[in-house]
């Protein structure tokens, strides 16, 4: 069974700051996703990482991808209050049929 | 482009009662389709997969005859939630994938649904 564990689950950081969400999966993967979720809405896409060393940025937000550590990370460089959403990561595989398997998820605020 | 919209967005149904949640790719062939469910404060499971003119996959768990997938089409998807209770309150989000990117799943807004 392939899961999916994100850390921390909460984080709370002030604007400005620096701060990092980890992502660890649990067996070999396709690829991996990072998802924005707002409340009461659906999934915003915000990377697809496709191979080991996978490296992408839009705007405070860069993801990497390390597929031997099967460890994703996502870093968030000075913080903005219009951040604070919860985040996602998910995997997919060919044993899944492609369906994602996601994390619990990061609660993030940003806070003034 | 590769839009996903869901029908209805939110809906209220009595108990006992079912209710039908449609999925369409707007712009692009889906050739297949999940379905998720996502209940408050917790993340997206799984439901089904289900691809254009074969029968669903179901998760372990998911009762495949009270969640009830239809994939008639390259661009609908749909899910009848039958004899509805309580507990099958939840929001429903559909994905599709297609031709336009085969690494990407396309989300749908999702659907609320409240059982009274």
């Amino acid at each position: 069974e392939l899961k999916v564990e994100q850390n921390p689950l909460f984080l709370s950081m002030q604007e400005g700051k620096n701060y990092t969400i980890y992502c660890n999966y649990s067996t070999t993967s396709d690829r991996l996703y990072w998802y924005r979720q707002d409340p009461g809405k659906s999934l915003e896409s915000l990377f697809v990482l496709l191979s080991n060393g996978a490296v992408k940025q839009e705007g405070r937000l860069m993801a990497s991808l390390d597929t031997k550590a099967r460890l994703s990370t996502l870093h968030i460089t000075a913080a903005v209050h219009d951040l604070s959403a919860t985040y996602f990561c998910a995997v997919d595989s060919s044993n899944s049929g492609y369906a994602l398997n996601f994390g619990k998820g990061t609660s993030l605020l940003v806070t003034p | 482009g590769a839009v996903v919209s869901q029908h209805p967005s939110w809906v209220i149904c009595k108990s006992g009662t079912s209710v039908k949640i449609e999925c369409r790719s707007l712009d692009f062939q889906a050739t297949t389709m999940f379905w998720y469910r996502q209940f408050p404060k917790q993340s997206l499971m799984l439901m089904a997969t289900s691809n254009e003119g074969s029968k669903a996959t179901y998760e372990q768990g998911v009762e495949k005859d009270k969640f009830l997938i239809n994939h008639a089409s390259l661009t609908l998807s749909t899910l009848t939630v039958t004899s509805a209770h309580p507990e099958d309150s939840s929001f429903y989000i559909c994905s599709a994938k297609g031709t336009v990117d085969p690494y990407e799943q396309y989300f749908g807004p999702g659907t609320r649904l409240t059982v009274t």
